[in-house]
C-alpha cells in the first residue's frame, strides 16, 4: 500500500539550532517527493520538490531535502532555524505515471521554536 | 500572479443540509484537485480534473459527494446530506496538468465546513 510516515508529530527546537523533520514513504516505484508548510490560517505553501536528478535539492526558506532511494526517505533539513518557521511540516509523494497525480500525505510534524 | 481562490472560506451548515464548495484555480492550469483535510491530519486526496473530466475520483468518500468542472477551469464540490463526519477543510489545488511529466500543485486557502 501507499504511504507516507512522519515519525515525529511535534518537534520542539532552540532558535539558531539545526532542524530535520524525518519522512519515509512506501511506493510501487520512485515516486515525485514534496514538501509542504502550513502556517496557522495558511494554505499549504510548496518549499521543495524533487522529481529526478541530483538528490540533493534546495527549498525556499533556507530549507534543503535529500533522498535517499535505499532508505525510501525524504528528510527535510534546515541548518539553522528561525522563530518565523514554527508551522506544520507535510512530507508527500505523487505518482509518476499519466493520470496518477493525486499527492499521498503524512501526518504532518508540528514544529515549535523556542527563542 | 493569482493564486488558487476558494469561496467560501468559513460554511457552518446542519445535518443534513446540501453545501457547494467552489475552486477558482491559477489561470492556464488545466489539473484541478480537491482534498480534505480533518484536524490534526494530513491532508486526504477526493479528486483530481484533467480539464473537464475527473481523471480520479477514487477518493470521494460516498455518493454524497461529487464535483464538477463543466467548463475546465472553476470547480464545484458538492456534498448533499451532510453529516457531522464530513465537517473539515476542504482544500483545493490547481497544477499545469503536464501529461505523464511532473508536476507541482499549488494550493488554495481552503474552505472550514463545519456541520451542527
Amino acid at each position: 500500500a501507499q504511504s507516507v510516515t512522519q515519525p515525529d508529530i511535534h518537534i520542539t527546537v532552540s532558535e539558531g539550532a539545526s532542524l530535520e523533520l524525518r519522512c519515509n514513504y512506501s511506493y510501487g516505484a520512485t515516486p515525485y517527493l514534496f514538501w509542504y508548510v502550513q502556517s496557522p490560517g495558511q494554505g499549504l505553501q510548496l518549499l521543495l520538490k524533487y522529481f529526478s536528478g541530483d538528490t540533493l535539492v534546495q527549498g525556499i526558506k533556507g530549507f534543503e531535502a535529500e533522498f535517499k532511494r535505499s532508505q525510501s526517505s525524504f528528510n527535510l533539513r534546515k541548518p539553522s532555524v528561525h522563530w518565523s518557521d514554527a508551522a506544520e511540516y507535510f512530507c508527500a509523494v505523487g505518482g509518476r505515471a499519466g493520470n496518477n497525480r493525486k499527492l499521498i500525505w503524512g501526518l504532518g510534524t508540528s514544529l515549535a521554536v523556542n527563542p | 500572479g493569482a493564486g488558487v481562490s476558494q469561496t467560501p472560506s468559513n460554511k457552518v451548515t446542519e445535518k443534513g443540509k446540501y453545501v457547494e464548495l467552489r475552486c477558482d484555480p491559477i489561470s492556464g492550469h488545466t489539473a484541478l484537485y480537491w482534498y480534505r483535510q480533518s484536524l490534526g491530519q494530513g491532508p486526504e486526496f477526493l479528486i483530481y480534473f484533467q480539464g473537464t473530466g475527473a481523471a480520479d475520483d477514487s477518493g470521494l468518500p460516498n455518493d454524497r459527494f461529487f464535483a464538477v468542472r463543466p467548463e475546465g477551469s472553476v470547480s464545484t464540490l458538492k456534498i448533499q446530506r451532510t453529516e457531522r463526519g464530513d465537517s473539515a477543510v476542504y482544500l483545493c489545488a490547481s497544477s499545469l496538468g503536464y501529461r505523464g511529466g511532473p508536476d507541482t500543485q499549488y494550493f488554495g486557502p481552503g474552505t472550514r465546513l463545519t456541520v451542527l
